[in-house]
């Protein structure tokens, strides 16, 4: 049965450390989302890519995040250097747009805590 | 900027009620509408879909409603069970492909 994977499934990683969190989406799938989730915030939508060029990313803050599609079957997002605000659980999402229909789809999510 | 509002933020109910949950968002130029269920330390199960021409959708025990000229959605969920216990999430898709503004959630406790 096709689902989104992510790994690491759980970081603790030091301040000013690098993390990079790798997502595998559905195969077929044309669109990759980053989220993050937190308490206080919720669900943010980080960056999303389409046919594996990024069409928004002005959810992500840019002086320390990056996300990319090396190929259309890994999506990454990486933090350099990762602070202690950064801890949150990141979730990939991937979908199939066609038509009318559209949905998206969730992995587990990498739960990152930053010390 | 799409706001999406979901009440309650919590419910308990007795198992065996039928319960509503409520989604209310600010820009009605939407996609579609998304719920989902949460469950604690797991990722979002995709539970119903509406596009923006459909009234609602079915699946099982849960019905889902769109009135997209008001801005509102909501999920019922019919004879409750335990098994239900979860956090209801509501998104929105936005009219540029995909991207989701998800509600706060609302936090559903069944009890036996």
């Amino acid at each position: 049965d096709a689902r989104v994977t992510q790994t690491p499934r759980h970081k603790v990683t030091e301040m000013g450390q690098e993390v990079t969190m790798r997502c595998q989406p559905i195969l077929g799938h044309n669109t990759v989302f980053w989220y993050r989730q937190t308490m206080m915030q919720g669900l943010e939508l980080l960056a999303y890519f389409r046919n594996r060029a990024p069409l928004d990313d002005s959810g992500m803050p840019k002086d320390r995040f990056s996300a990319e599609m090396p190929d259309a079957t890994l999506a990454t997002l990486k933090i350099q250097p990762s602070e202690p605000r950064d801890s949150a659980v990141y979730f990939c999402a991937s979908g199939l747009v066609t038509g009318s229909s559209y949905e998206q789809y969730f992995g587990p999510g990498t739960r990152l805590t930053v010390t | 900027k799409q706001e999406v509002t979901q009440i309650p933020a919590a419910l308990s109910v007795p198992e065996g009620e039928n319960l509503v949950l409520n989604c209310s968002f600010t820009d009605s130029a939407i996609y579609n509408l998304q719920w989902f269920r949460q469950d604690p330390g797991k990722g979002l199960t995709s539970l119903l879909l509406i596009q923006s021409s459909q009234r609602e959708q079915t699946s099982g025990r849960l019905n889902a409603s769109l009135d997209k000229s008001s801005g509102r959605s909501t999920l019922y969920i019919a004879a409750s069970q335990p098994g239900d216990s979860a956090t209801y999430l509501c998104a929105v898709h936005g009219t540029s492909y995909g991207k989701l503004t998800f509600g706060q959630g609302t936090i559903l406790t069944v009890h036996p």
